[in-house]
């Protein structure tokens, strides 16, 4: 599996863009990088996700490098509701079949 | 509207006993998982089931134990066996292809007492 690296905290004012980064350097090429955020004791919410192109939704965009080693989640204009532990993840099969492991993310805190 | 569901919120138990945590969804997702959550910890995988009729084992799947009977339910036991129970149990359920997301449901928070 390729596994990912993002740092563990982030700060970020409010209305300004949160990036934050993930380095996925052993990802193959047939796997999907996602990104998903859990707000406090809620389950983790599906953001946004890509293969090689770049991704704009009516969340966030994701921007991947050419050669898939890392990629960045941009949060265009941060809100207060935006405080959330982001989730980098590489969506490989194993023997978790298409399982998605998730490690501790970064913990992105929007301040006032 | 289409959803995964998980009941209850929240759950209190003597230790030692058994507890069945429920998971439905209506999305028609072949596929479905449960993870654990520790405090200030990511999600680690017990169990997931691409089909009805199968499941295997994840990351952390001893002492616990589920069943898929149907396409839309995946119910989680919690059994004697597991050391350390106590954790926010999240289950989610997906399409098998690789580029489809996960649908996670709101968690079911366990306290063994």
């Amino acid at each position: 599996d390729a596994k990912t690296t993002q740092p563990p905290s982030m700060d970020c004012a409010e209305g300004r863009a949160a990036n934050l980064p993930c380095n996925h350097s052993t990802i193959s090429g047939n796997e999907y990088v996602y990104w998903y955020r859990q707000i406090h004791s809620q389950g983790p919410q599906y953001i946004i996700h890509g293969l090689k192109n770049n991704e704009t939704n009516e969340m966030a965009s994701l921007i991947i490098t050419e050669d898939r080693k890392s990629s960045t989640l941009i949060l265009p204009h941060a809100t207060l509701r935006d405080t959330a532990v982001y989730y980098c993840i590489v969506r490989s099969y194993s023997n978790s079949g298409y399982a998605l492991n998730f490690g501790k993310g970064t913990s992105l805190l929007v301040t006032p | 509207d289409g959803g995964i569901t998980q009941s209850p919120k929240y759950l209190f138990r003597k230790e030692g006993q058994n507890v069945t945590l429920s998971c439905e969804q209506n999305l028609n997702h072949d596929a479905m998982y449960w993870y654990r959550q520790d405090p200030g910890q990511g999600l680690r995988l017990i169990y997931y089931s691409q089909i009805v009729n199968d499941f295997q084992k994840g990351d952390i799947a001893e002492g616990y134990s589920v069943s898929r009977e149907k396409k839309e339910s995946f119910p989680l036991t919690v059994t004697s066996a597991q050391k350390n129970p106590t954790a926010f149990y999240l289950c989610a359920s997906s399409h098998r292809q690789a580029n489809y997301g996960y649908t996670f449901g709101s968690g079911t928070r366990l306290t063994v007492v």
